[in-house]
């Protein structure tokens, strides 16, 4: 009975390079949210997808970001040419999307930017 | 859009002791939520407030929805600590389907034995 899984837990990319972050969600749920934790800040809201779509990106950075979630397989949310204000904590959860539900939460992929 | 002010922001309390932690909404609340967060993990769901006077209890923790006052409050009784970790709580953007959730600024809280 697997909860939201993130991978990788930690991961490290240079400046200029590419991150990409995945998320698999409870077993049973197709919908989909990943947020953004900086350092000493609270968690913002970043995109909220269902299978094959994009529900809502209003906090998504216009550049570099995109998201996506696939008919299989975990969503992913890509970051392009990272710099080092990408360093945070980025949560994904799932929720089963049938009115007013909690999310559930994944442990996070802590992103160093170095 | 909306905003969720939590205060206090940091807590120390003495174990046995009982404490509250409040969230102030900019906006009417559609659905209000607790989570808890240990550092270095994700948010554990604590509870989930819907209408206006609900209040709901798990173990010591209670909490409450004041709707009129755009509010609700997180009680602990005895705390232990256990209990130690950052308060989060969460509102609905809207009041549609989904859930996308706004969350304030967190409460961190200390249990000294």
């Amino acid at each position: 009975n697997a909860g939201v899984m993130q991978n990788p837990r930690h991961l490290v990319r240079r400046r200029g390079q590419e991150a990409r972050l995945r998320c698999s969600p409870m077993k049973g749920h197709s919908h989909v949210y990943w947020y953004r934790q900086l350092p000493e800040e609270g968690l913002k809201f970043m995109v909220y997808l269902q299978k094959e779509n994009i529900i809502d990106e209003s906090g998504m950075p216009k550049e570099r970001f995109s998201a996506e979630f696939p008919k299989e397989g975990p969503s992913i949310l890509r970051i392009q040419q990272v710099v080092r204000g990408d360093s945070a904590a980025y949560f994904c959860a799932s929720s089963g999307g049938t009115g007013k539900s909690p999310l559930h939460f994944g442990n996070g992929t802590r992103l160093t930017v170095t | 859009s909306q905003e969720l002010e939590q205060s206090p922001q940091s807590l120390i309390v003495q174990e046995g002791k009982n404490l509250t932690i409040n969230c102030t909404s900019s906006k009417t609340l559609y659905g209000l939520y607790w989570y808890k967060q240990k550092y270095g993990e994700g948010l554990i769901f604590l509870m989930m407030l819907q209408k206006g006077g609900e209040e709901k209890s798990h173990e010591k923790i209670t909490a409450k929805l004041d709707e009129k006052k755009q509010q609700s409050s997180l009680h602990i009784t005895a705390s232990q600590p256990s209990h130690a970790g950052i308060y989060l709580c969460g509102a609905d953007k809207n009041n549609n389907a989904g859930n996308m959730l706004t969350f304030g600024g967190g409460t961190r809280l200390m249990v000294k034995p």
